[in-house]
């Protein structure tokens, strides 16, 4: 059955700390995996990766894929309280759907 | 529009009662998605619409749920006789076409008293 497991499930930081955030996944046929941001309802799109080893980066935010050991990671650096959201990884396989893991929900405080 | 719009932003239904969530998309988007999302939760997957065809409703968690996009736009998500379990955010997303990302819309919030 296809899963995604993300750790951990919730982090408190102060602001400037850098924070690891971590998807592993099992999935039929990959295609490729997305890290979404949620803050209020609506999950807006943050990267998809679909090779391993090649890190996107946008701003202060990073991520990585290791197709082998089936897992990413996604990085903030310097943290600010607006990062304060639901970090969401899900994978897309060989159906149409994604699949979603719980999120980490992560707070930044001053 | 610019982005994935969905009606209402929130509904409070009464147990037994029907509802109605829409979802418009990104114009000239191909795919669609309904997602629930229950609290403390990842969005889990409903079901799937290629233009006008439902390619996939293996998510839809009983006979309640129907959900229709007749003309390849608009999508409609019903839910009859809703139950306090339904109680949850319904996100809609669309996509071009396989493989080019999703948008989501800000989702319905459903509480079911």
């Amino acid at each position: 059955e296809d899963k995604v497991v993300q750790s951990p499930l919730s982090l408190v930081v102060h602001e400037g700390d850098t924070v690891t955030l971590n998807c592993s996944y099992e999935v039929t046929n990959f295609r490729s995996l997305l890290w979404y941001k949620q803050e209020k309802k609506a999950p807006t799109f943050l990267f998809m990766l679909t090779s391993s080893g090649i890190e996107k980066k946008s701003g202060r935010l990073s991520s990585i894929l290791d197709k082998k050991e089936l897992f990413s990671i996604l990085n903030i650096t310097a943290t600010q309280t607006g990062d304060s959201a639901i970090y969401l990884c899900a994978v897309e396989g060989d159906t149409d759907k994604l699949i979603f893991g719980t999120g980490t929900r992560l707070q930044v405080f001053p | 529009g610019a982005g994935v719009s969905q009606s209402p932003r929130y509904k409070v239904a009464k147990r037994g009662q029907d509802v109605a969530l829409r979802c418009d998309p990104i114009s000239g988007h191909v795919s669609l998605f309904w997602y629930q999302q229950a609290l403390g939760q990842g969005p889990e997957f409903l079901t799937y619409f290629q233009n006008e065809a439902q390619l996939d409703k293996s998510g839809l968690p009983s006979d309640r749920f129907f959900a229709e996009r007749p003309e390849g736009s608009v999508s409609t998500l019903k839910i009859q006789r809703t139950q306090q379990e339904d109680s949850a955010v319904y996100l809609c997303a669309s996509s071009l076409h396989r493989g080019t990302g999703y948008t989501f819309g800000s989702g319905t919030r459903l509480t079911v008293v």
